[in-house]
């Protein structure tokens, strides 16, 4: 059964600093890497896929990276801004279109 | 485009009401999906489609019952409802390979 677990669970960092998010899958078997983002109170945007042939996948301050075979992902955020702020959540799809999520890491970006 | 529109966005019922959250989208996506998301459990399958006429179990589909006889539309009935099934619902959608798209979700009291 694929698991995914996201470290760390929560984050507080001051508005600048650049950072890193990661999540971990259990079975490498998987069709594609997605991360979400998700604001309170709100459902979940698609922030970045990244197909298992790929190695990473960038879209203006964000980079994600795949590592298929040791089973990790990383979400690099570059230049925080408050604006950042919400619960990042990763999610792998198994091949038949099952989608597994991890549990997600808060950001809270401070002024 | 509306992209995933979930209606209600909030219920209350009384044990063993029954209700059906409607869940549409106009994006001739092939794939929909029902997720329920519950303070530190994270984002939890209930059912999938792959297409009209073809619905799938997933992690936690006791309690719930799915049908899709169009591409659009994929409501999920709770037949009796239980206080177990207090949280907030979100449905999805993509095409094969593509970002899941979700909608802001259901937030549903039972009590």
């Amino acid at each position: 059964k694929q698991e995914v677990t996201q470290i760390p669970a929560a984050l507080s960092v001051p508005e600048g600093e650049n950072l890193v998010l990661n999540c971990s899958f259990t079975d490498s078997a998987i069709y594609n890497l997605q991360w979400f983002r998700q604001d309170p109170g709100k459902g979940l945007t698609s922030l970045l896929l990244i197909q298992s042939s790929q190695r990473e996948q960038t879209s203006g301050r964000l980079n994600a990276s795949l590592d298929k075979s040791s089973g990790r992902s990383t979400l690099y955020i570059a230049a925080s801004q408050p604006g950042d702020s919400a619960t990042y959540l990763c999610a792998v799809e198994n091949y038949g279109q099952n989608f597994v999520f991890g549990p997600g890491t808060r950001l809270s970006v401070l002024p | 485009n509306a992209g995933v529109t979930q209606t209600p966005k909030f219920q209350v019922l009384k044990t063993g009401q029954s209700m059906t959250l409607q869940c549409a989208q106009d994006m001739n996506h092939e794939y929909m999906s029902w997720y329920r998301q519950d303070p530190g459990m994270g984002l939890r399958l209930i059912h999938y489609s792959v297409g009209a006429g073809i619905t799938d179990q997933g992690e936690v589909p006791n309690g719930y019952n799915v049908s899709r006889s169009t591409t659009e539309d994929f409501p999920l009935r709770l037949l009796s409802a239980a206080p177990s099934q207090t949280s907030v619902y979100f449905c999805a959608s993509s095409r094969g390979g593509s970002p899941l798209h979700f909608g802001n979700g259901t937030r549903l009291t039972v009590t």
